[in-house]
């Protein structure tokens, strides 16, 4: 059964930094590509990084970039999600999620997720 | 980047009713479309990818049809658990995109 048990969540001020962990079970982990998609409270979901099986690609959303960086720990099956210079507006619900193939595919499994609060 | 655009926002519907939703990409995604379902205080759920082809276990009363830059999901016959927020996304490009969800609500 696959599993994605997201960690690291928490409430940090605006311009901080805080790292997200998901670990993943119940499957080849680094045959998979791995995204984190946030949603903000209220609102739709919003695709935020990616990275491939390998971890010799990545990928991100505009919002984010140069602020983000998404790696991997293929040997711990972990995903990973370092967020810096955080701002209100990513106040969300972030989950981690497997896609389908190795360098990209739809989404499969979701995460619960794990609450980020940016304050001002 | 592609965007997404679903429609409509929200509807309500009935118990055994036959509902559409409408997903159209700014430009051609081939068939790289998928649709999740996700419900209050829950993670999305895969229901359709590559357009047309059901996720394992999902029931056959869900249906998904087009390619390019237009898409449908149908429930054929609304039941009380499809009561949710459906999403479109395309996997065609990076950066990923979704579509802003459609409500579907009990009449």
């Amino acid at each position: 059964e696959v599993q994605l048990l997201e960690s690291g969540g928490g409430l940090v001020q605006s311009g901080g930094s805080l790292r997200l962990s998901c670990a993943a079970s119940g499957f080849t982990f680094s045959n998979y590509a791995m995204s984190w998609v946030r949603q903000a409270p209220g609102k739709g979901l919003e695709w935020v990084s990616a990275i491939s099986g390998s971890a010799t690609s990545t990928y991100y959303a505009d919002s984010v970039k140069g602020r983000f960086t998404i790696s991997r720990d293929n040997s711990k099956n972990t995903l990973y999600l370092e967020m810096y210079s955080l701002r209100v507006e990513d106040t969300a619900l972030y989950y981690c999620a497997k896609q389908r193939g190795q360098d990209g595919g739809d989404i499969d499994y979701w995460g619960q997720g794990t609450l980020v609060t940016v304050s001002s | 980047a592609v965007r997404m655009t679903q429609s409509p926002s929200s509807f309500s519907a009935s118990t055994g009713d036959r509902v559409t939703i409408t997903c159209r990409a700014s430009q051609d995604i081939s068939s790289y479309l998928a649709w999740y379902q996700q419900k209050p205080g829950k993670a999305p759920k895969l229901l359709i990818y590559a357009a047309s082809t059901l996720q394992s276990g999902v029931p056959s009363r869900f249906s998904g049809s087009g390619s390019g830059t237009d898409f449908t999901l149908t429930i054929s016959c609304l039941q009380s658990e499809d009561f949710a927020t459906y999403y479109c996304q395309q996997y065609y490009s990076y950066p990923r995109t979704f579509g802003q969800g459609t409500k579907v609500e009990i009449k």
